[in-house]
């Protein structure tokens, strides 16, 4: 069974404190991980998506990396704006080679003070 | 481009009784997936929809039905609520199924059971 943990829960950073946000998965073939945000009370925003492992992207003040094991969510200088929960979810395959459904982490509270 | 919508927004049943959720996916996307969001077991995948067939389907009890129209349209049902069934109802759309597409997730639908 596919598992993904996201840690920590829940983060408190001073405005311009970056920091890392993990998430560590035991899935069997990875086809691609994905990165959210989600706000209270809306929808997950979608972010990123990483398939290999090396592979990087980037958007504004966030950085997404991959390994085997996790991957690592970087917030270089976080503004106020960027307090939301994080989310990762990881997509594997169906017998068949199919991509199965996502399967999410708990996600990481991130709180930035201004 | 306009993105996905859920309808209603908000819904208050009693337990018993059933409900149907409703989901415009983004134009051109063929995949419809849902997923109930709760505090306790965060985002579980509920099922996922391709050409108004059912492709997948996650563990949740019989109670819990969807089907998908020819314009890619979604509906979700779940028969004799229960408390339990309170929850952050999200349907989210892709390009299409089977592959590693980006999911773009609605606004959700806050259902409360009492």
């Amino acid at each position: 069974e596919d598992q993904v943990t996201q840690s920590p829960e829940a983060l408190r950073l001073q405005e311009g404190e970056s920091s890392s946000l993990n998430c560590s998965y035991t899935v069997s073939g990875l086809r691609g991980l994905f990165w959210y945000r989600q706000d209270p009370g809306k929808g997950p925003e979608f972010l990123f998506t990483l398939y290999s492992a090396g592979e990087e992207k980037e958007k504004e003040r966030l950085k997404a990396t991959l390994t085997k094991k996790e991957s690592f969510l970087h917030i270089t200088a976080p503004k106020p704006e960027d307090s939301a929960t994080y989310l990762c979810a990881v997509q594997t395959s169906l017998r068949g080679g199919s991509a199965r459904q996502l399967t999410f982490g708990s996600g990481t509270q991130l709180t930035v003070l201004p | 481009k306009a993105g996905v919508t859920q309808t209603p927004r908000y819904l208050i049943k009693t337990r018993g009784q059933q409900v149907t959720l409703s989901c415009s996916p983004i134009s051109g996307h063929r995949s419809v997936s849902w997923y109930q969001q709760t505090p306790g077991q965060g985002l579980q995948f509920l099922f996922e929809y391709f050409s108004e067939t059912q492709r997948n389907k996650g563990n949740f009890p019989g109670r819990f039905s969807g089907r998908q129209f020819s314009n890619s349209r979604s509906e979700m049902n779940v028969s004799t609520l229960e408390l339990g069934d309170s929850a952050l109802y999200l349907c989210a759309s892709s390009l299409v199924a089977g592959g590693v597409y980006e999911q773009y997730f609605g606004p959700g639908t806050r259902l409360t059971v009492t």
